[in-house]
């Protein structure tokens, strides 16, 4: 069975520039999920939807960061415009439907965003 | 809500030595808890997790944790280290909330190891 994919691996650019990560969930996976890990630091929410609804974008910072999932499969993030605040690691992770038991989730490889 | 602490930010441990980490976990129902390592420039890698039953999980690369309720723990132990196992090591609570599952990271304890 496939992962979690993810890409690009790697992304560099300057502020005030603007970027887009792209994330394909398991197959059959209802649930995905976009985490930002600063260095140094746990990954943290930002974003989770289920099928192609938001369920949770509190921790999405909304002037800058966008995300969609429009036909509830594969998914983008976007920032515009990007800080310096905003290098970090973006995964992407998916699991089951999570509405009536835990699911686990299943994470991608990540993006390494680097903001000059 | 739910909260993760890891007290120990890094660890250093000599080859063949045994390894603890600590995970501290705040969240008022049955948790749902995992220990995740991501090594350099990696994904994070599930190692084990409790959902429920014997309160000793047994995980991949030869570790194991226990949950403790009465002290809202959920300890990875190894007991003889591998020069590979130095990594980033996190803990995680999951719940179900009305918006569905929700997982909680700590932290993260970095682990050194020592020839």
């Amino acid at each position: 069975e496939a992962g979690v994919a993810q890409s690009p691996r790697y992304k560099i650019i300057e502020k005030r520039q603007s970027v887009a990560f792209w994330c394909n969930p398991i197959s059959g996976h209802a649930t995905l999920y976009w985490y930002q890990q600063i260095l140094g630091q746990g990954p943290k929410l930002l974003i989770q939807f289920q099928n192609n609804g938001v369920v949770d974008d509190s921790q999405l910072p909304k002037d800058r960061f966008s995300a969609e999932r429009l036909k509830g499969v594969d998914s983008t993030l976007k920032i515009q415009p990007a800080k310096l605040e905003d290098s970090a690691v973006y995964l992407c992770a998916s699991s089951a439907s999570g509405l009536r038991s835990y699911n686990e989730q299943f994470f991608g490889p990540g993006t390494r965003l680097t903001v000059l | 809500a739910q909260s993760v602490t890891q007290p120990d930010i890094h660890i250093t441990v000599s080859e063949g030595a045994s390894l603890e980490l600590r995970c501290n976990y705040s969240y008022g129902a049955t948790p749902y808890l995992f220990w995740y390592v991501q090594s350099p420039g990696q994904g994070l890698q599930l190692l084990l997790k409790y959902f429920s039953g014997d309160t000793l999980v047994q995980g991949i690369k030869g570790f194991e944790a226990e949950f403790k309720r009465s002290q809202s723990s959920f300890n990875l132990r190894k007991p003889t280290v591998h020069w590979s196992d130095a990594a980033e090591y996190f803990c995680a609570v999951g719940a179900m909330v009305a918006a569905g599952n929700k997982l909680t990271f700590g932290g993260g304890t970095r682990v050194l190891v020592k020839p």
